[in-house]
């Protein structure tokens, strides 16, 4: 069974700087794997989506990479603002003819101004 | 931008009673997709529905949950009798296919009292 932890589980960072979600996952036998942000009581939104031949996907001040040999991803924010706050959730897609989502945690982000 | 639209925001019922919570995925998605959220836990995976059918469903997915297609555009899952320990944020997801990103709604808060 899919376990994903991510690590921290929360961080404080003042405004403009660069920081790093991780995330593992004990079954390598992966799809792809989706980062999402989470708003509090609120839905998820889509942030990236790396497939399982890729190594790094791009959005924005977002970089996303993934080690599926070694059961990681990575989730770069560059220059941090307060409207990043939220949590961040991360979510490999199990595989093996399964297409559903298994979650972490997360990790809540706060910037401060 | 296209989006995925769930009615109610937020359900509260008697323990007991039968609820139905809606949802419209993206239009042109043929994958969708039923989640939880138990309040302070993580995301967790109950049900997916493709070409008129559950193609997979989870544990939690027991005899007092059903989901339907009833036309073209909505996707609904139904609990036949609400528990105390059903109540959770509800999230429905759809995706164009499989190993594609999925697309979550806002979320159906559902309290049973």
């Amino acid at each position: 069974k899919q376990e994903v932890t991510q690590i921290p589980a929360a961080l404080s960072v003042p405004e403009g700087e660069n920081l790093v979600l991780n995330c593992s996952f004990t079954d390598s036998a992966i799809y792809n794997l989706q980062w999402f942000r989470q708003d509090p009581g609120k839905g998820l939104t889509s942030l990236l989506l790396i497939q399982s031949s890729q190594r790094e996907q791009t959005s924005g001040r977002l970089n996303a990479s993934l080690d599926k040999s070694s059961g990681r991803s990575t989730l770069y924010i560059a220059a941090s603002q307060p409207g990043d706050s939220a949590t961040y959730l991360c979510a490999p897609e199990v595989g093996a003819g399964s297409y559903q989502l298994t979650f972490g945690k997360g990790t809540k982000l706060s910037v401060i101004p | 931008e296209p989006e995925v639209t769930q009615t109610p925001s937020h359900q509260v019922t008697q323990m007991g009673q039968e609820v139905i919570l809606r949802c419209v995925p993206i239009s042109n998605h043929l994958y969708f997709y039923w989640y939880r959220q138990i309040l302070g836990q993580k995301v967790e995976f109950l049900v997916s529905f493709y070409n008129n059918e559950i193609s997979e469903k989870s544990e939690i997915f027991d005899d007092q949950f059903s989901v339907e297609r009833p036309d073209g555009s909505n996707f609904t899952l139904k609990i036949r009798s609400t528990k105390l320990e059903d109540s959770a944020m509800y999230f429905c997801a759809s995706a164009k296919g499989p190993n594609t990103e999925a697309f979550f709604g806002q979320g159906t808060r559902l309290t049973v009292v």
